[in-house]
């Protein structure tokens, strides 16, 4: 059964860089994963699919200083020059396609 | 554009039903499948499903069978969440969300489903 695991929480200062982590399940290594970011009060916003090879599809409107990358299990957002605005949970979904779908708990962003 | 528009809040008593919409628009309809999607309040995503636009076949997660029915009018490019003997833990922001390739690449609004005596 497909699963993901993201920490709960992070912390950064504001201008730097953070590295969230989505850990996917044993015999799920090559699956694709999916980033989404739900700010405070507001609904979720696609943010970037991630592929195993760790190329990436960033979302409409969703800038630069937003990346990812992957390596074995884990699929990495990387954010950097934090802002304000990034404080927010963020969300990581995989699925098998015409099958499930599954999320993870979410990690939440705190900037310093 | 891409949109996804669905319906507006809605508060239930127990016991009764709801029906939540969720308007597709700027893409061909039955290009991309469409996920329902709950959170509760103060939780996180929990995947309910999502329906098959072009054949108008639907797929529950585990925990949502039974009371739970996805429904589809492909000629107002619409589909249907409605939730049947509503309970108070259905208590729930509803999202739909535009499958690509499985993943979710636009979000729908959110419909706030308030179930309370």
């Amino acid at each position: 059964q497909l699963l993901v695991t993201q920490s709960p929480s992070v912390s950064a200062s504001l201008g730097a860089s953070v590295k969230l982590t989505c850990t996917l399940n044993a015999g799920h290594y090559s699956y694709a994963i999916a980033w989404h970011q739900q700010q405070p009060k507001k609904g979720p916003r696609f943010l970037m699919r991630i592929n195993s090879d760790g190329s990436h599809i960033r979302g409409d409107g969703i800038p630069g200083r937003f990346s990812g990358s992957s390596s074995g299990a884990e699929r990495y957002l990387i954010i950097s020059g934090l802002q304000s605005e990034d404080e927010a949970d963020y969300y990581c979904q995989s699925w098998t396609t015409g099958k499930n779908c599954v999320f993870g708990g979410g990690t939440t962003l705190t900037v310093l | 554009q891409v949109q996804l528009v669905q319906s507006g809040s809605e508060l239930k008593k127990p016991g009764a039903s709801v029906k939540v919409s969720c308007k597709a628009s700027g893409y061909r309809f039955t290009d991309n499948f469409l996920h329902w999607v709950r959170q509760a309040p103060g939780q996180g995503l929990e995947w309910m499903g999502w329906m098959n636009t072009n054949t108008g076949n639907p797929t529950y997660a585990q925990d949502f069978t039974g009371r739970f029915v996805f429904s589809l009018d492909t000629s107002v490019s619409t589909t249907y969440l409605q939730i049947n003997n509503l309970k108070a833990d259905d208590t729930a922001v509803y999202y739909c969300a535009r499958a690509f390739s499985g993943s979710v690449d636009y979000w729908g609004q959110g419909t706030l489903v308030t179930v309370s005596s």
